[in-house]
C-alpha cells in the first residue's frame, strides 16, 4: 500500500520569499493533517482537515500561511512571505475517518518537506 | 487536552528492557492513549495504543494503571536500532474534533 506521499522533500527560499508543499494522503483517508517540526520540538498541528473541510486551524498563522485540500484528496500548504522562524520540517499525515480510530488511533505520516529560510 | 509529560532522555545499553513513562494527570474519560516514534529525517510511526490495563503488540507493550494518569511504554531487548524519539499522546478517538497535539519527546539511545 502506498503512503503518504510529500514533495519537495528540501526547499531552500529566501525571507520574504514563498513556498509551497504538496501532501496526497493514504488513498480512502478522509483525514488529512499538516505538522510543523522545528528542530528538537514534537510536531505542532497547523491544521487538520475532514474531506476537504477543515476542523482544526487554531495555530495556523493565517497572515502567512494558508492550506487547502481540493476535492477531499490532495492538499497544498503555502506560506508567502516566508520568515527566518518557518525554517522547519513541515510534515503531512492521513488517518482513516475518525470513527474507525478507536481500533488502531493511527496516524500515517510522509517523510516530511524540509524547509530553510535563509 | 490532557496534558504530557515524559523524560527529555534516557540512555540503555542493548539488550536491556526499557520503560518510558508518560504522566497524564488530567487524562478525560474518553482519551486514549498512543505512542509514536521517529527516526531522524523521518514523520513520527504509530507503535502502539491503549485505553487501560495491558496492550501487547509485536514491538512493544503499554501499561496502563487503574487511575490512567500516566502510562508506561516497554520495549524489550532495544537494538541501536531503537534509537529515536518516543511521543506520548492523550486524545479522545471518539471525537472528530479533537487534535492530537505531540510533546517534545522522550530521545532514547541505545548504546552498544
Amino acid at each position: 500500500e502506498a503512503g503518504v506521499a510529500q514533495s519537495p522533500r528540501y526547499k531552500i527560499i529566501e525571507k520574504r520569499q514563498s513556498v509551497a508543499f504538496w501532501c496526497n494522503p493514504i488513498s480512502g483517508h478522509a483525514t488529512l493533517y499538516w505538522y510543523q517540526q522545528i528542530l528538537g520540538q514534537g510536531p505542532k498541528l497547523l491544521i487538520q482537515f475532514q474531506n476537504n473541510g477543515v476542523v482544526d486551524d487554531s495555530q495556523l498563522p493565517k497572515d502567512r500561511f494558508s492550506a487547502e485540500r481540493l476535492k477531499g484528496v490532495d492538499s497544498t500548504l503555502k506560506i508567502q512571505p516566508a520568515k527566518l522562524e518557518d525554517s522547519a520540517v513541515y510534515l503531512c499525515a492521513s488517518s482513516l475517518e475518525w470513527a474507525s480510530l478507536s481500533e488502531t488511533g493511527e496516524l500515517f505520516f510522509g517523510e516530511g518537506s524540509r524547509l530553510t529560510v535563509l | 487536552l490532557a496534558k504530557t509529560t515524559q523524560p527529555i532522555s534516557m540512555d540503555s545499553y542493548e539488550g536491556q528492557e526499557v520503560n518510558i513513562t508518560c504522566s497524564h494527570n488530567n487524562i478525560a474519560t474518553n482519551d486514549y492513549i498512543t505512542w509514536y516514534q521517529q527516526f531522524p529525517s523521518q514523520g513520527p510511526r504509530f507503535i502502539i495504543q491503549g485505553y487501560k490495563t495491558k496492550v501487547t503488540n509485536e514491538v512493544a507493550s503499554l501499561f496502563i494503571p487503574a487511575d490512567r494518569k500516566s502510562s508506561t511504554l516497554s520495549l524489550p531487548r532495544v537494538s541501536l536500532s531503537d534509537t529515536a524519539v518516543y511521543y506520548c499522546l492523550v486524545g479522545d478517538m471518539s471525537a472528530g474534533n479533537t487534535p492530537l497535539v505531540f510533546g517534545k519527546g522522550t530521545r532514547l539511545s541505545v548504546i552498544a
